[in-house]
């Protein structure tokens, strides 16, 4: 079993839909989770954290799951520029962190 | 504020060679992060160096090597290059406590023929 595993898609939405992606860890002991955003043919950026209580930003809103390993993302009102791959992000505890991105879901907005 | 740049952009190199491939930190980092993309695939965790030191390793063979100099910047090399060495390496640069907010590089596109 992959430590992060995402559904690759292509996820292919209309304008102003709500789309959602989940994404499953292994390790029991992960700690931090984020969400990636990756432009075709850029780099990675931060979209946003995850955090146990759920946090929102904007359109976009994180949820955790530690019981059942995975946090998701859910991203309404759909814009054009949404379009991108999403790359979910685990880092275990303790100090060095070594980092492991999910293969990512690849989003595409429909005019 | 200048982020994270790599040089060169893109490579091609033959099996066998060796490539050598740079970072430059955002201000203010002094962690370095290096992670291998081939098409399709999420970023795979190479190593880290804090402090000229590599400190977490991924899953990759000795062929991979780096260093990171006083000025925190860095380099990655990887030897005896094979066609699956191909793709986009990405330098991530962060604060040692928190190396989840890492901010990533351009990347280089390294072809292997």
């Amino acid at each position: 079993r992959k430590e992060v595993e995402q559904d690759p898609g292509p996820f292919n939405v209309p304008e102003g839909a709500t789309v959602a992606f989940n994404c499953t860890y292994s390790n029991s002991a992960s700690q931090s989770f984020f969400w990636y955003r990756q432009d075709c043919r850029k780099e990675p950026k931060l979209l946003m954290s995850v955090y146990s209580s759920g946090n929102e930003d904007g359109r976009f809103t994180a949820q955790l799951n530690r019981a059942s390993q995975y946090i998701s993302l859910l991203i309404r009102d759909s814009k054009l520029s949404d379009s991108a791959t999403y790359l979910c992000v685990v880092t275990p505890s303790g100090g060095y962190q070594k980092v492991t991105f999910g293969t990512g879901t690849k989003l595409q907005v429909i005019p | 504020d200048a982020g994270v740049t790599q040089s060169p952009t893109h490579l091609i190199k033959t099996r066998g060679q060796q490539v050598t491939l740079r970072c430059s930190p955002k201000s203010g980092h002094d962690t370095v992060s290096w992670y291998q993309q081939a098409l399709g695939q999420g970023p795979q965790f190479i190593f880290q160096y804090y402090e000229e030191e590599e400190r977490q390793r991924g899953n990759f063979p000795d062929r991979f090597s780096g260093h990171q100099f006083p000025n925190y910047s860095s380099e990655l090399n990887v030897n005896a290059l094979l066609l699956g060495d191909s793709a986009l390496y990405l330098c991530a640069s962060s604060f040692p406590d928190y190396q989840e907010t890492q901010y990533f590089g351009p990347g280089t596109r390294l072809l292997v023929l």
